[in-house]
């Protein structure tokens, strides 16, 4: 079946560089359409598209956020990164991947269960 | 970036009720529309894609429609494991953009 799971650091400090990493099972990335996002949710707050990486290695990013932000992967252990730099206490969140089979015609179906990282010095 | 708007942001239903949730686009993004179903301290749960298309596992009682700029996500009978937080998002260009969200509450 279908797994993700994130994994990182809880907390950072301010200024410092967040890297999360996405580790999943049941699919590959070397899949033609397949592709892993990256989506935050500050506490109360409304879900916030990151980025994306495709199955040909294309890359996407939030157009707020894409001088922050680099995705790759390593088909080899089924992971997905992403770093972004110089966090702020704005960005405390919950950082979930998400796959999806279509960008355009299928929803972000399999998701991975969050991990909240908090922003504070 | 395509704003997505929902309406209305929170709602008040009973159990057996008829609930419908509206979704705005800011502009023409076709039926590339997906509906999530959110519960507290859970990750989101995909519940209806390109506008009207039920994904596997999902109850009939959820249903969507429109086209264009504004769709519909609609609960024919409030059950009470549907108390939640409901976003629409659209996937018709990148990036893909949220609304805001609408909580239904009992």
């Amino acid at each position: 079946q279908v797994t993700l799971r994130e994994s990182g650091p809880a907390l950072v400090k301010p200024t410092q560089t967040l890297t999360l990493t996405c580790t999943f099972s049941g699919f590959s990335l070397t899949t033609s359409g397949m592709c892993v996002n990256w989506i935050r949710q500050p506490p109360g707050k409304a879900l916030e598209w990151l980025a994306r990486i495709d199955w040909d290695d294309d890359k996407y990013y939030s157009t707020s956020l894409k001088t922050r932000l680099i995705i790759s992967k390593d088909t080899s252990k089924n992971q997905v990164v992403l770093t972004m730099t110089n966090m702020d206490p704005v960005d405390t969140a919950t950082y979930y991947c998400a796959r999806i089979t279509n960008p355009q015609s299928s929803g972000f179906d399999y998701w991975g269960q969050g991990t909240l990282v908090t922003v504070s010095s | 970036d395509i704003q997505m708007t929902q309406s209305p942001s929170s709602l008040s239903a009973s159990a057996g009720d008829r609930v419908t949730i509206t979704c705005r686009a800011s502009q023409s993004i076709s039926r590339y529309l997906n509906w999530y179903q959110q519960k507290p301290g859970k990750a989101p749960k995909l519940l209806i894609y390109a506008a009207s298309s039920l994904q596997s596992g999902v109850p009939s009682r959820f249903s969507g429609s429109g086209s264009g700029t504004d769709f519909t996500l609609t609960i024919s009978s409030l059950q009470p494991e549907d108390f939640a937080t409901y976003y629409c998002q659209q996937s018709y260009s990148a990036p893909p953009t949220f609304g805001q969200g609408t909580k239904v509450e009992i």
